[in-house]
């Protein structure tokens, strides 16, 4: 596609409950990131997938938190029994490659709200 | 441990007025630096990184190692910069991008 596409756009759920947010990267890139962006905070690293494989989860804030990656495209982040604080726009980023100056392209973020 | 800071959570200033969005950073080795920025309901998108040396959008950014900062600089605003602007640092050893918490610049008429 033309760019990082991410859905769903919005989500509300109750609190205790899983849910899934899906990132498609741009074709061919084979690194792909996530981000949180909490309310008045800055965005945060969650996780870094090359291809198919995760170097780097340290940024995933509790075991409730988990993503997967499957043919090195989709990418699913999933959220176990969600928590109030959990409430925040997740972003979604690929690049070409890992690092060497590839910038990483943004998708338009999943907007959760746990009630 | 790396570190981003933009101590300006609001800037405003006027059309045709210059505006230095300041940018610090607390890293051990070589780091790249970028500027990314959020239009409204737009997304992030990258404007633009140290090593390219680029103006971009009449903006300029010059990494100082010794200043340890990355300001973003443009000598005459325009009311289309109206936008949120985050620096990131990129550290040499891995591909994560630390964010400082943003700068909403604001150009008034």
């Amino acid at each position: 596609g033309a760019g990082v596409s991410q859905s769903p756009s919005n989500k509300v759920t109750e609190k205790g409950k899983d849910v899934e947010l899906r990132c498609d990267p741009i074709s061919g890139h084979t690194a792909l990131y996530w981000y949180r962006q909490s309310l008045g905070q800055g965005l945060e690293f969650l996780i870094y997938f090359q291809g198919n494989s995760a170097p780097d989860k340290s940024g995933l804030p509790s075991d409730r938190f988990s993503a997967e990656r499957t043919g090195g495209s989709v990418s699913t982040l999933t959220i176990q029994r969600t928590q109030q604080e959990d409430s925040a726009v997740y972003l979604c980023a690929s690049s070409l490659t890992r690092g060497g100056s590839q910038p990483q392209h943004f998708g338009d973020g999943t907007r959760l709200s746990i009630l | 441990a790396q570190r981003v800071t933009q101590p300006e959570k609001l800037l405003s200033v006027f059309k045709g007025a210059p505006v230095e969005l300041k940018c610090n950073y607390s890293y051990s080795g070589s780091p790249e630096l970028f500027w990314y920025v959020q239009y409204s309901r737009q997304r992030l998108q990258l404007l633009l990184r140290h090593i390219s040396r680029e103006s971009i959008k009449g903006f300029t950014a010059d990494l100082n190692k010794g200043e340890t900062s990355f300001h973003l600089k443009k000598p005459f605003a325009q009311e289309e910069d109206s936008a949120m602007y985050y620096c990131a640092l990129r550290g040499t050893s891995g591909s994560r991008l630390t964010f400082g918490e943003g700068t909403q610049l604001t150009v008034n008429p």
